[in-house]
């Protein structure tokens, strides 16, 4: 079956520190991936996505390329601000009416 | 303008009751889904409804009946809670199963 394997937090950085947290992933076919993010007390909203290999997705200062020959998905951000402390997580999801799968969260806390 | 909505935002409840919670969403989708997400912050695909219709339903104890009144709501009700039915519970949306899913603020329901 699919699955989604993302690193253990929390991961703690100084603010303008740069950031990965690594995102691979096993699938039958040919998934969509995710990125989503959960600010303390909120429900999860989308941070960026990539549908095909190959494909970066980008939003607020984050990237993320669909990597087939590695089966990743890494999150990048080259300067966090105490504001990214949140938790993100890993989703993939194929041809299974919506249905995401997703990673553990890593949970990221970014200090002054 | 809140686009997906719950009630109640906290729920704490004795062991062996039955609990509603309500989900509505103002943004004109037509598939809905909840979520579990537990103590680890692992979350869980239970349930989705595609215009009134269960689509997916993921091993899910008898005991959660999910009931879509109108493509605007997807209600969740719990019969003879347990302990380990504590969680936050999240609702969300989307149009069609391959855009992106919209969450609502989730509903933390405690079991004594």
């Amino acid at each position: 079956g699919n699955s989604v394997t993302q690193m253990e937090g929390p991961v703690t950085l100084s603010e303008e520190a740069f950031l990965t947290i690594n995102c691979t992933y096993t699938a039958t076919g040919y998934p969509s991936l995710f990125w989503y993010v959960q600010y303390p007390g909120e429900g999860l909203q989308l941070l960026l996505k990539a549908t095909k290999a190959d494909d970066k997705g980008s939003n607020k200062g984050f990237e993320a390329t669909y990597r087939k020959e590695t089966t990743s998905f890494h999150l990048e951000k080259g300067s966090v601000q105490v504001s990214d402390s949140a938790v993100y997580f890993c989703a993939l999801s194929e041809d299974s009416w919506g249905k995401l799968q997703f990673g553990a969260g890593t949970q990221v806390v970014v200090t002054p | 303008d809140t686009a997906v909505s719950q009630t109640p935002k906290y729920l704490v409840t004795q062991m062996g009751n039955d609990k509603s919670i309500k989900c509505e969403q103002n943004l004109g989708h037509d598939t809905m889904y909840w979520y579990k997400q537990d103590s680890k912050k692992f979350l869980k695909i239970m349930f989705s409804y595609n215009n009134k219709e269960l689509i997916i339903n993921e091993t899910v104890p008898n005991r959660f009946s999910p009931k879509s009144p109108d493509k605007a709501h997807l209600n969740l009700h719990i019969n003879s809670l347990e302990l380990g039915d504590s969680a936050v519970y999240f609702c969300a949306s989307s149009q069609g199963w391959e855009n992106e899913q919209f969450f609502g603020p989730g509903t933390r329901l405690t079991v004594l």
